[in-house]
């Protein structure tokens, strides 16, 4: 079974705009990761946040961590043709990961 | 350097065959995981090894499923007697440690059961 859920399942927006993906999970968790995954293959890991943080950048990339709401968000600024791909959140439980359904972002140039 | 790699990339099987799918972690990573992933679904977790022992195996759907690892660096994921629905996209991980740890994924083993 998948501890999470993402929101939305699907998002088209206009290259160049922001991207917004959110995770909602169960149990509590040590840390969040998120994972992209290209044409339903191998998942390339984008970023990790410890229960302690609050908030993570990396390049374009900005992730929360909102624990008392068990949520997390991935913003993705100034998108690109190249980010279109599956997004997901995982969390650990402790040492595997608990993916959720994933949101399925495309960008239309 | 090298990442995960798994072999075959695609397996087309009959239904009641056997099949055996291979990993080859990053070396030095002493942590391995097998997941499965279905059409439009995230990747479900089957086993995790911590060197050569099998730390968690409560993923695996059913006794047809095995996996061993034994020289702590290879894995075999084994299906007998495999069935429809197993057809799906077998991925494995790999990290440094294990625990929290960010794992690297391979690209997968799409195995199709007719």
């Amino acid at each position: 079974s998948q501890q999470g859920e993402e929101d939305p399942q699907a998002l088209s927006i206009q290259e160049g705009e922001n991207a917004t993906m959110n995770c909602s999970y169960k149990t509590s968790i040590n840390n969040l990761q998120w994972y992209r995954q290209n044409s339903g293959r191998g998942l390339v890991h984008l970023i990790l946040i410890r229960s302690n943080e609050r908030e993570k950048h990396s390049g374009r990339l900005r992730v929360t961590l909102d624990t008392s709401k068990k949520s997390s968000s991935l913003l993705i600024t100034a998108s690109r043709a190249a980010d279109t791909a599956s997004y997901f959140c995982a969390t650990d439980d402790p040492q595997k990961l608990v993916f959720g359904q994933g949101t399925r972002l495309t960008i239309n140039p | 350097g090298a990442g995960v790699s798994q072999t075959p990339s695609n397996k087309v099987t009959e239904k009641g065959k056997y099949v055996e799918l291979r990993c080859d972690p990053i070396s030095g990573h002493t942590a391995l995981y097998w997941y499965r992933q279905s059409l439009g679904q995230g990747p479900e977790f089957l086993i995790y090894f911590q060197g050569t022992g099998a730390a968690d195996d409560s993923g695996l759907p059913n006794d047809r499923f095995f996996a061993v690892r034994p020289e702590g660096s290879v894995s075999t994921l084994k299906i007998q007697r495999t069935e429809r629905g197993d057809s799906a996209v077998y991925l494995c991980a790999s990290s440094l440690s294990g625990t929290g740890a960010e794992q690297y994924f391979g690209p997968g083993t799409r195995l199709t059961v007719t």
